[in-house]
Formats: C-alpha cells, structure tokens, sequence
C-alpha cells in the first residue's frame, strides 16, 4: 500500500517556466489537497478536493491551478513559476476531509531561480 | 492574520523530560484541533487530536490538554526519547467545513541523550 505519492521530489525551474506537480493515492479518499511549507511558516493551503470533478481555493490559490479527473489523482500546476513560489509541497488525502487524519506525501522541493 | 499561535518555536529537552507545546487560538468556530508530528525528508503524520467535550486525551506518552474557555490546547509528551525529535504543528479547523484546517508554525522538539 504506497499511501500518497508525489513526484517529482526536488524540481529546479527558472522564473516564467511552467510544470505539474503529481499526487496520487491509492486508499480510495474522497479528499486531497495540496499544501505548501515554507520555514516558519508552517503549512499553508493551496487548493483542495472534496471528490471528483470538485475542487476548490484554500489560503494561497494564487499561481496555481489544480484539476481532480478522477479519484486517485489530484495534480498542482504552476503557471508561470515566481521566486516566492521556492518551496516544499505536500500533497495529503483524507476518507471524507479536513477533520480526519490527513495522510501526507513526502514532498517536492521546488526551487525557482 | 494568524489563526492558531504555537509555542516555543523550538524546544530542548533532555531524554525522559516531559515536551510541553502550546497552541492559543481565536475563532470559536474551531472545533477539531489535532496535533501532527514530521520528520526531517517526510511529510507530517497526525500524532492525536482533540474535540472540544473533552478536556484531555492520552495515547501512550501523547497528551493533549484542552482548554476552552482560554481557547488554548498543548501537547504534552511524558518521558521524551530522542526518537521523539521532530517538528510538531498544532492544527484547528471546524467540523461544518466553514474554516478550513489551519496549522500552527510549528514547533522543532530536540530531545538530547
């Protein structure tokens, strides 16, 4: 049972560059959602999914989009990479959303030049 | 605007010392409040969360100590291992779905040998 799955795990892009970040789950959760963490800061929301086709904006949507097409996978996409979108992501999924335990990936480092 | 305050920052203790991380928060709506623990390369994994009917919740060497009417919650670990050095971030977010899951900034734990 792999759990959440995020690939890449470290990523180097220059400024104006565009990429997707993958998650996957294999528990059949309902809920996933991305979150980034920067150094004291602890972690923030992007966007989140409560099902299939169904997504939403969290605490800092902006320059990033996201799309769930189906159950397992939930993948964030930069638009047009920043600086201050240096970061580590975390993708986490949950049976039925925020207020159960919440099963995190191992992150992507991104680094934007 | 802050939503949920976690202290200290950072904490020393030495080996079988009691870890004490403290959380302060100020929307009422909030009524689920789980504490998540992360390891250095990994994503964070829920530790053991609280509703607010109960004052106090212990899994092993885990307590958590709520208290409603200061809005506050810790985290108490008793007999502290190295093993239990981590980051810790408290968590609170309401059941209705209304406020969205919203960390503390985390709390590096060392615990020496």
């Amino acid at each position: 049972n792999a759990g959440v799955t995020q690939t890449p795990k470290f990523q180097v892009l220059k400024t104006g560059q565009s990429m997707t970040l993958q998650c996957a789950q294999d528990m059949n959760h309902e809920y996933m959602s991305w979150y980034r963490q920067d150094p004291g800061m602890g972690l923030r929301l992007i966007h989140y999914s409560v099902g299939a086709g169904i997504t939403d904006q969290g605490e800092v949507p902006n320059g990033y989009n996201v799309s769930r097409s189906t159950t397992e996978d939930f993948p964030l996409r930069l638009l047009s990479a920043a600086p201050s979108q240096t970061s580590v992501y975390f993708c986490a999924s949950s049976p039925w959303g925020q207020n159960s335990p919440l099963h995190f990936g191992n992150g992507t480092r991104l680094t934007v030049t | 605007q802050q939503q949920v305050k976690q202290s200290p920052q950072s904490l020393i203790v030495q080996k079988g010392g009691i870890s004490i991380i403290n959380c302060a928060y100020e929307n009422t709506a909030f009524d689920y409040f789980p504490w998540y623990q992360q390891f250095p390369g990994k994503g964070p994994a829920l530790l053991i969360a609280i509703r607010p009917d109960v004052s106090e919740k212990k899994e092993g060497r885990f307590t958590i100590s709520f208290n409603k009417s200061a809005k506050q919650f810790s985290l108490h670990i008793m007999d502290s291992q190295p093993g239990d050095s981590a980051t810790y971030f408290c968590a609170a977010s309401s059941a209705g779905g209304s406020e969205k899951l919203v960390f503390g900034k985390g709390t590096k734990l060392t615990v020496n040998p």
